[in-house]
């Protein structure tokens, strides 16, 4: 069956715009992740939702990053006002419940120039 | 807090070597434990799992075994081949708060 799908792949934007990364997870999973992954890098907790539970923002680096699910699906990462040290990439991933492995995306590539 | 410590890389090894990469873990609670692989320009994809204390994980010819006394989760491979050359992050979740954290990562060089 189709996996987690990230869109889009590689983001080139200008430092001071805004970027909106999307991902649709594997369908029926009910939680969500958004890790960031910098160059060389470990993964870095971002945000985390569960079915209609309120969303874990505790990575969340700055108030310029901001996350939605809509429906228990689809999920938006936001980031305004984007500055250099945002460069990364950042990954989506599902999982169907506790205990059940994570399956990530592709990732977005982004790049603030 | 709950985190994971994996041994720093890069390692490289000659193919047909044996591979260990450690992983230990600190935990509040009773986790499951994970690794999972990188390859150069993919995704992470699950390599194998264990959900209690003396519990396997087997996959592709790598094994670790759940520790609960020693709170270790060491990936092992008898004899490695070129084609695991990539990134290996060793990860666990909490049941009670479906929280994953990873370990920073250890990239693996196997030179023909």
């Amino acid at each position: 069956g189709a996996g987690v799908s990230q869109s889009p792949s590689n983001k080139v934007t200008e430092k001071g715009k805004d970027v909106e990364l999307r991902c649709d997870p594997i369908s029926g999973h009910t939680a969500l992740y958004w890790y960031r992954q910098s160059l060389g890098q470990g993964l870095e907790f971002l945000i985390y939702f569960q079915g209609n539970s309120a969303p874990d923002k505790s990575g969340l680096p700055s108030d310029r990053f901001s996350a939605e699910r809509t429906g228990g699906s689809v999920s938006t990462l936001t980031i305004q006002r984007t500055q250099q040290e945002d460069s990364a990439v950042y990954l989506c991933a599902s999982s169907s419940g506790r205990n059940s492995p994570l399956h990530f995306g592709n990732g977005t590539r982004l790049t603030v120039t | 807090g709950d985190s994971v410590t994996q041994m720093e890389g890069p390692v490289t090894l000659s193919e047909e070597a044996f591979l260990t990469i450690n992983c230990t873990y600190t935990a509040t609670g009773y986790p499951s434990l994970f690794w999972y692989v990188q390859y150069p320009g993919e995704g992470l994809q699950l390599l194998l799992k264990a959900t209690k204390a003396d519990d396997k994980g087997s996959n592709k010819g790598f094994e670790a075994t759940y520790r609960k006394e020693t709170t270790s989760f060491h990936l092992e491979k008898g004899s490695v081949q070129v084609s695991d050359s990539a990134v290996y992050f060793c990860a666990l979740s909490l049941y009670n708060f479906n929280k994953f954290y990873f370990g920073s990562g250890t990239k693996l060089n196997v030179k023909p």
